[in-house]
């Protein structure tokens, strides 16, 4: 058990449209990361929040944005989805201290038609 | 460019066999070096990381992992597996005071058999 939740747990979306994913991350992580798992590789950096600032960016377009809020919770959306986004979507959150752990939850299964 | 190789994309083990994954990474200097596993339907769980001191380090599960700056390898090893090892395994590497960027392996398979 992690501390991360995130939500929904599958997701059915046609292309060309937009959706939003939402992460949970434990009381006193203020930075979160999100990452695309596509099926068959690794995860790959999306971008990293920090104080509810973009602090880091992969190589994916402007139309992936997130939100990070107070209360320790994120969003991450994608507009004008492509076929190429079906992926698993992976949260994850670090504490502040030495040890600065990254801590992932489950993700989101998006699948785009 | 920052890389990770996992040159294994499936291993089978029989249970109670030793175990190694390798890992080969290409960065700069030394970056920290983290082995995640992610059972089906599950986010990543860390097993171990290295970020700098003694060169085998101990993780859950019974895991280690040796650094060796030479080779640029991080590989994962076990004595014995158990059946619940059964999994992916990924190798992560993120520059030096940059952890939240991981960047991943494509990761192993590990089948166990009993």
């Amino acid at each position: 058990e992690t501390g991360v939740t995130q939500s929904p747990t599958h997701l059915i979306k046609t292309r060309g449209q937009q959706v939003t994913l939402r992460c949970s991350s434990q009381s006193g992580h203020n930075t979160v990361s999100w990452y695309q798992q596509a099926l068959g590789q690794g995860p790959q950096f999306i971008f990293q929040y920090y104080r509810e600032e973009e602090n880091g960016r992969g190589n994916f377009p402007p139309r992936f944005s997130g939100l990070q809020f107070p209360n320790y919770s994120s969003e991450l959306n994608v507009n004008a989805l492509e076929l190429d986004d079906s992926a698993l979507y992976l949260c994850a959150s670090t504490s502040a201290g030495p040890e600065n752990i990254q801590y992932f939850g489950a993700g989101t299964r998006l699948s785009v038609l | 460019a920052q890389s990770v190789t996992q040159p294994d994309i499936h291993i089978t083990v029989s249970e109670g066999a030793s175990l190694e994954l390798r890992c080969n990474y290409s960065y700069g200097a030394t970056p920290y070096l983290f082995w995640y596993v992610q059972s089906p339907g599950q986010g990543l769980q860390l097993l171990l990381k290295y970020f700098s001191g003694d060169t085998l380090v101990q993780g859950i599960k019974g895991f280690e992992a040796e650094f060796k700056r030479s080779q640029s390898s991080f590989n994962l090893r076990k004595p014995s597996v158990h059946w619940s090892d059964a999994a992916e395994y990924f190798c992560a590497v993120a520059p030096s005071g940059g952890y939240n960027k991981l960047i991943f392996g494509a990761g192993t398979r590990l089948a166990v058999h009993p």
